[in-house]
C-alpha cells in the first residue's frame, strides 16, 4: 500500500510557458501531499505543503506566485511552474503518507529542464 | 528548524564490503526514515525507523532517539548498492520531513 505515481516523469519546456506537475496517490487519500526540489548534486528541499480543499502553505523563500499548487480531491495535487525560466530546472518529486506513524512515500519525481 | 547531518559524504568501497553511514540530528524526532536514490532519481524507502534496530536483508538500521542518532549498515555491499543514501526525519517540533545532505555511495566490482 500507499503508492504515489507523479507524471510526467521529464518535461522540456520554452522559456516563459508554462508546465503543470501530476502526484496522485494511488491506494490511499492523502488530505495531505508535499512538494520538494532537487538541484543537481543536492539534498531534497520542501517548497510547500499541500492540503487538499484549501490553500497551500509555502515554505520560505519559494514564491507561490511562481509555484500554483492545487489539491482539489484527496488523490491529486498538482504544481505548475508558470512562466517557468531556465533556472527553474530541477528534478521536483512528491510525497504523501498513509497516517501519522506511517512512513513517507514519494513519487518517482519529474525532471523538468527549461530552454 | 532541525538540523540533520550526515557522515561520510562520500564513500568509496569494493564489492563484497561492509560499512556503516551515520546520521545525526539536533531535536527530538517521531520520524525518521532511510532512503536510497537510485540514478534515475526514484526516492526507495529503506527503513522507517523512529527508533530501535530493523533488518531487511543485507541492510539494517538502528536508531538512538535519546542520543539523536541513526546509523544504516551495509553489509556484502554490491555494485548495485550505489547512488545516494538520504536520512530524513520529522521533529516534534516541525512537523515536516527534513533531510540531511546524503552519503553518495559508490560500489566498485
Amino acid at each position: 500500500g500507499a503508492v504515489v505515481s507523479q507524471h510526467p516523469s521529464w518535461v522540456i519546456c520554452k522559456s516563459g510557458t508554462s508546465v503543470k506537475i501530476e502526484c496522485r496517490s494511488l491506494d490511499f487519500q492523502a488530505t495531505t501531499m508535499f512538494w520538494y526540489r532537487q538541484f543537481p548534486k543536492q539534498s531534497l528541499m520542501l517548497m510547500a505543503t499541500s492540503n487538499e480543499g484549501s490553500k497551500a502553505t509555502y515554505e520560505q523563500g519559494v514564491e507561490k506566485d511562481k509555484f500554483l499548487i492545487n489539491h482539489a480531491s484527496l488523490t491529486l495535487s498538482t504544481l505548475t511552474v508558470t512562466s517557468a525560466h531556465p533556472e527553474d530546472s530541477s528534478f521536483y518529486i512528491c510525497s504523501a503518507t498513509l497516517r501519522a506513524g506511517y512512513g513517507y512515500t514519494f513519487g518517482s519525481g519529474t525532471r523538468l529542464t527549461v530552454v | 528548524g532541525i538540523q540533520v547531518e550526515q557522515s561520510p559524504p562520500d564513500l568509496i568501497l569494493q564489492e563484497g564490503a561492509n560499512s556503516t553511514l551515520r546520521c545525526n540530528f539536533s531535536d527530538s524526532v517521531n520520524n525518521l526514515q532511510w532512503f536510497h536514490q537510485n540514478p534515475w532519481g526514484q526516492l526507495i524507502n529503506l527503513f522507517y525507523i523512529p527508533s530501535g534496530t530493523k533488518q531487511n536483508g543485507r541492510l539494517s538500521a538502528t536508531t538512538v532517539a535519546t542520543e539523536r542518532y541513526s546509523l544504516l549498515y551495509i553489509s556484502s555491499s554490491q555494485t548495485t548498492d550505489s547512488g545516494v543514501y538520504f536520512c530524513a526525519v520529522v521533529s516534534t517540533s516541525y512537523g515536516k520531513l527534513t533531510f540531511g545532505q546524503g552519503t553518495i555511495l559508490t560500489v566498485h566490482p
